[in-house]
């Protein structure tokens, strides 16, 4: 069956640090990924999709940028956190979007 | 820009009741249409969808319903149990990758 993996499930961090969230599907092979994001009292907003190793698209300008460094993970990052990138990150594979976990990150 | 809405954050609803979840959207463009349920520091499920050349789909307890000219849907839910308590999300389609989500309501059903 397939399965994902989000991790950490909880981050705090400072302002200015860099961020790294993982996200790895298994079970499935060459899955569409999907970072969203849900900031307090929003909906889910896209910020990132693949539909292949290597291929990302934005859906929003924004102090992140997401990888697709192998066929099943999928990575978001920054290199200076904001203290609005506060919120819950969410990825997600396949269609209708199955989603993980998710990792609430509190940017201070 | 908030292309779906959910205007309601929450509900509140007596066990065995119908529970009614409403969602209204702004481009007619959108075909097709998603509730997601989502219980706390869990990521949301998939629960039951909808395409534009439908008006309605059933699945056990869960309908929806969609109001193409009113550009509305709603989420019926028959007779509600207090496991349904989470936070049920819209979502709207214009292509695969392409999905809008509601801000969410927040349903508690009483025993």
């Amino acid at each position: 069956s397939q399965t994902i993996h989000q991790w950490p499930a909880t981050l705090v961090q400072p302002v200015g640090s860099p961020l790294s969230l993982e996200c790895t599907v298994e079970g499935t092979s060459n899955p569409n990924l999907y970072w969203y994001r849900q900031a307090a009292g929003r909906g889910l907003q896209l910020l990132f999709y693949s539909v292949g190793i290597g291929q990302i698209s934005s859906e929003v300008p924004q102090n992140l940028s997401a990888s697709r460094p192998q066929d099943r993970q999928f990575i978001l990052s920054s290199k200076k956190l904001l203290l609005s990138d506060s919120g819950f990150y969410l990825c997600a594979w396949s269609w209708p979007p199955n989603f993980g976990p998710g990792t609430r990150l509190l940017v201070l | 820009d908030q292309q779906v809405k959910q205007n309601s954050p929450s509900l509140s609803v007596q066990e065995g009741r119908i529970s009614i979840l409403n969602c209204d959207y702004t481009n007619s463009m959108f075909d097709y249409f998603l509730w997601y349920k989502k219980y706390p520091a869990e990521g949301p499920t998939f629960l039951i969808s909808i395409s534009s050349i439908k008006d309605k789909n059933e699945d056990g307890r869960f309908t929806v319903f969609l109001n193409k000219s009113a550009k509305h849907l709603s989420l019926h839910i028959v007779p509600s149990q207090p496991g349904d308590s989470a936070v049920y999300f819209c979502a709207a389609s214009l292509s695969n990758n392409d999905m809008r989500f509601g801000a969410g309501t927040r349903l508690t059903v009483k025993p």
